[in-house]
């Protein structure tokens, strides 16, 4: 997606924690949007930060620092069906207020 | 509720035919979006619509056309198939498009593979 950066891949074992980042560059920002997607399957809506600070969501949370143009998922007590592509969205005035998709990032969960 | 449907789940087509591709949506939803991934790629936008009757064109609309006739259906055409068009397709839907934590709800998606 335009100026939104994921890293690619991502390997971590089963009870762990990991970290996915996103970072990104626009004007007129409005929203960033996490969703899961798992082989073969449509996204699915994870998490969603406008304002500055951390979003708690059970195992999954997700945090956002707008001056930095940076977001990360952190995602507890990893299970195996934790193996998925994680997206990172951005919404902002300089695409219209329509979401713009990263390329994901494919996490790996090993036992 | 059945969400997001689309209709096929996955075509082979040769270059040059068409084909549409039907997404219906029974959530009431004003928003409507097309989507294709390729792999290792994010969603790219290739139409919205924020209503019956209005659409526009997102970041890759080439080669392609939509139409919304009602609030349910958001069919997108193909007229010309080509190799590049080969992907897998997304439709979604959502209430809002500019306000608060509002989410996208995708379909299962159409894989089409042009040969």
């Amino acid at each position: 997606g335009q100026n939104i950066d994921q890293p690619t891949e991502m390997t971590a074992t089963e009870g762990a924690i990991v970290q996915i980042n996103c970072t990104y560059q626009t004007s007129g920002f409005n929203g960033l949007f996490w969703y899961q997607q798992h082989a073969g399957e449509a996204p699915t809506f994870l998490s969603y930060n406008v304002l500055d600070g951390l979003e708690e969501k059970g195992r999954f949370s997700s945090f956002l620092s707008r001056s930095k143009g940076y977001s990360y998922l952190l995602l507890k007590e990893l299970q195996m069906k934790d193996s998925a592509s994680y997206l990172c969205a951005v919404r902002a005035q300089e695409y219209g207020n329509k979401l713009v998709f990263g390329a994901g990032t494919i996490l790996r969960v090993k036992s | 509720n059945a969400g997001v449907t689309q209709t096929p789940k996955f075509r082979i087509l040769k270059i040059g035919q068409s084909m549409t591709l039907q997404c219906t949506q029974d959530m009431n939803h004003n928003y409507m979006y097309w989507y294709r991934q390729d792999p290792g790629m994010g969603l790219k936008l290739i139409y919205y619509s924020v209503g019956a009757g209005i659409t526009d064109k997102g970041e890759v609309p080439n080669g392609y056309n939509v139409s919304r006739s009602t609030t349910e259906d958001f069919p997108l055409r193909l007229e010309l198939a080509a190799p590049s068009q080969t992907s897998v397709y997304f439709c979604a839907s959502s209430h809002l498009l500019t306000m608060g934590g509002e989410t996208q709800y995708f379909g299962p998606g159409t894989r089409l593979l042009v040969l």
